[in-house]
């Protein structure tokens, strides 16, 4: 089946800071989903980006299907950004079920 | 709008019984819903497709007489646990995906943590 490969692991993150956090993926996708894991355990939709560049507010998202990766960017980063990125894709004809990458770990520190 | 809702939020059970989880999509129609399992700092496993008045696709190796699912309407999809055991405790996560929406996007619910003492 498909991989997905997120990184880094983990990101200490001074407030205030950007980062970048990738997601590659092995093989063509229908699509691409990226969430927020709250401390709670919801995972809170960002991006819904099959190609192209989405912006909301201090995150952007872009993916880039020919080339098999995502990147997502948080700007000037805050302390409630805090919690685990995931990259999910869909793969196959007319699948529905997203497979997910291992996730990226945010710590925002004061 | 896109909003999953879970019950119970957390449930504490002993060995031995069954506990039922209900996945609703509260201001959409799904005829899809997904069941996932997480475990600590783990990312999420897919454990079955839902699909409404027919029957569960469950992935290799969940077992489907343990893990029965039932999706009677195009709002609720319940997974009931049975003969639960302690390494059935995880956090139990549904997704739902709307009808009328062309696009692949799916909404998750807040979650289910079990403990089975």
């Amino acid at each position: 089946g498909i991989q997905v490969e997120q990184s880094p692991p983990d990101l200490i993150l001074q407030e205030g800071a950007n980062s970048t956090l990738r997601c590659n993926f092995s093989d063509s996708v229908n699509n691409l989903q990226w969430f927020h894991q709250n401390p709670w355990g919801q995972l809170i939709n960002l991006f819904y980006i099959p190609s192209g560049t989405k912006q909301n507010g201090r995150l952007s998202a872009t993916t880039v299907a020919t080339e098999r990766y995502s990147l997502l960017y948080i700007s000037s980063s805050q302390t409630t950004d805090s919690g685990v990125y995931f990259c999910a894709v869909y793969s196959g004809a007319g699948s529905y079920q997203l497979t997910f990458g291992k996730g990226t770990k945010l710590s925002v520190i004061p | 709008g896109a909003v999953v809702s879970q019950h119970p939020s957390w449930v504490i059970c002993k060995s031995g019984t069954s506990v039922k989880i209900e996945c609703r999509s509260l201001d959409f129609q799904a005829t899809t819903m997904f069941w996932y399992r997480q475990f600590p700092k783990q990312s999420l496993m897919l454990m079955a497709t839902s699909n409404e008045g027919s029957k569960a696709t469950y992935e290799q190796g969940v077992e489907k007489d343990k893990f029965l699912i039932n999706h009677a309407s195009l709002t609720l999809s319940t997974l009931t646990v049975t003969s639960a055991h302690p390494e059935d405790s995880s956090f139990y996560i549904c997704s739902a995906r709307d009808v009328t929406n062309r696009l692949y996007e799916q909404y998750f619910g807040p979650g289910t943590r079990l403990t089975v003492t």
